[in-house]
């Protein structure tokens, strides 16, 4: 079954702590990409990845890092989360060719 | 900047209503356009692409005008299970990167 999982799915954390959330797809695609939600905002692109070790920055990586060592993996980082932080974030895939994207299920993060 | 707006709604409409959205753009450059279902705290899924000529997919049609750059969705014979956030989806030409619109709520009551 083609999927794309976020681990953890929720998570409440202290200001300062870093934090890893991870993502990861079965289905080879050359493009990983993360969001987050806020309503009101809509979603809002983080970081992308076109492919292993090609990484660039989105609409608002300010406060975030992403590495792609494997095709299949690309985990977003908060080395110093902070309240504005708090929010639902999304991992996405899409096959190289296709426009069609795939999101992960979520991961609901509060930082207080 | 690139935008991609879309009235937020609600649109609060009865069962077996037929109801529109339209969305715009700014980017003359667009070149592929779709329509995401996002139900309540869930991740979004693509409900269908937008073609040039429009498109339809049982009860939803997808219109594009390029000329006045807005796409549509029409949605007839509303199911209570229609309710959801539909999102706007842009790409510009030979771009993987797409620009989201905020969304249009859609509450169908019985």
């Amino acid at each position: 079954e083609a999927q794309v999982t976020q681990n953890p799915r929720y998570l409440i954390t202290v200001t300062g702590k870093k934090l890893t959330v991870t993502c990861s797809q079965n289905m080879n695609h050359e493009y990983m990409s993360w969001y987050r939600q806020d309503p009101g905002l809509g979603l809002r692109q983080i970081y992308y990845s076109m492919n292993v070790e090609v990484t660039d920055k989105g609409d608002v990586p300010e406060g975030y890092k992403v590495s792609r060592k494997e095709k299949r993996n690309f985990p977003l980082i908060l080395e110093s989360p902070s309240p504005n932080q708090t929010s639902l974030y999304f991992c996405a895939t899409q096959a190289s060719g296709d426009y069609e994207q795939y999101f992960g299920p979520g991961t609901r993060l509060t930082v207080t | 900047r690139k935008e991609v707006e879309q009235d937020p709604g609600p649109f609060n409409v009865p069962e077996g209503a037929t109801v529109a959205f339209n969305c715009t753009y700014s980017n003359s450059a667009s070149q592929s356009f779709f329509w995401y279902r996002q139900d309540c705290r869930k991740e979004p899924k693509l409900l269908m692409s937008v073609y040039s000529s429009g498109n339809e997919d049982g009860r939803f049609t997808a219109q594009l005008n390029r000329a006045s750059q807005y796409i549509s969705l029409l949605i007839r014979d509303s199911k209570l299970s229609d309710s959801a956030t539909y999102l706007c989806v842009v790409n510009e030409g030979g771009s993987y990167i797409p620009t989201f619109g905020r969304g249009t709520s859609l509450i169908v009551h019985p």
